[in-house]
């Protein structure tokens, strides 16, 4: 069963700072998905990548896909208090594993 | 457009009890999933369904039955609740398997 580890599991940072943030798997990913969830409401699709080596931007958002496919991060430029959650990584084709997250609290 | 929605927001069952966790969705979706997410964790698969009348286990299916007669509709059912199926559970959607997921608000269930 293929496993997903997110690291780290929470982070308290300033308004302004840089994170990056970790999803690895022992297997290979056929596709990785990132999503983000707000208290008390479902996750929401940040973005899906599919090509080992892959780099997509979302405003202040960058997500890589590994060479190998087996790990992907999820890098914010500037935080700010609206990118307060719980950051999570999923893959699968709908038999779908999820991480079990980074919780990231921007302080302002 | 509504989306996915699920109702009870919340619930408190007494252990033994029964309940029906209910979902809906108006897209038009083939692919309906429910999961279960405890404090502090990722979601877990309980169930999911490919298309009227097609449904599969998922990584945690014991204690919970699902049905899907409807395109629209994927019901939850918890047979004889236990405290550990204390959790938020979401029900999702999405037009196929490589497609974005939509969740849910969640229900909340407590059982004690």
């Amino acid at each position: 069963t293929q496993l997903l580890e997110q690291s780290p599991q929470f982070l308290s940072i300033q308004e302004g700072e840089n994170l990056t943030v970790y999803c690895n798997s022992s297997s290979v990913f056929s596709s990785l998905q990132w999503y983000r969830q707000e208290p008390g409401e479902g996750p929401v699709l940040l973005v899906t990548v599919v090509t080992g080596g892959e780099v997509k931007k979302l405003k202040r958002l960058t997500f890589q896909f590994g060479d190998a496919r087996k790990d992907s991060s999820l890098h914010i430029t500037a935080a700010q208090p609206g990118d307060t959650g719980l950051y999570l990584c999923t893959t699968g084709t709908y038999k779908y594993i999820f991480g079990t997250g980074t919780r990231l609290k921007v302080l302002a | 457009n509504a989306g996915v929605t699920q109702t009870p927001k919340f619930r408190i069952l007494k252990i033994g009890q029964s309940m029906t966790l209910q979902c809906t969705q108006d897209m038009n979706h083939n692919y309906m999933y429910w999961y279960r997410q405890d404090p502090g964790m990722g979601l877990k698969l309980i169930y999911y369904s490919v298309g009227a009348g097609i449904t599969d286990k998922g990584e945690v299916p014991n204690g919970y039955n699902v049905s899907r007669s409807t395109t629209e509709d994927f019901p939850l059912r918890l047979e004889l609740a236990a405290p550990s199926q204390t959790s938020v559970y979401f029900c999702a959607s999405s037009y196929s398997q490589y497609n974005e997921q939509f969740f849910g608000p969640g229900t909340r269930l407590t059982v004690l």
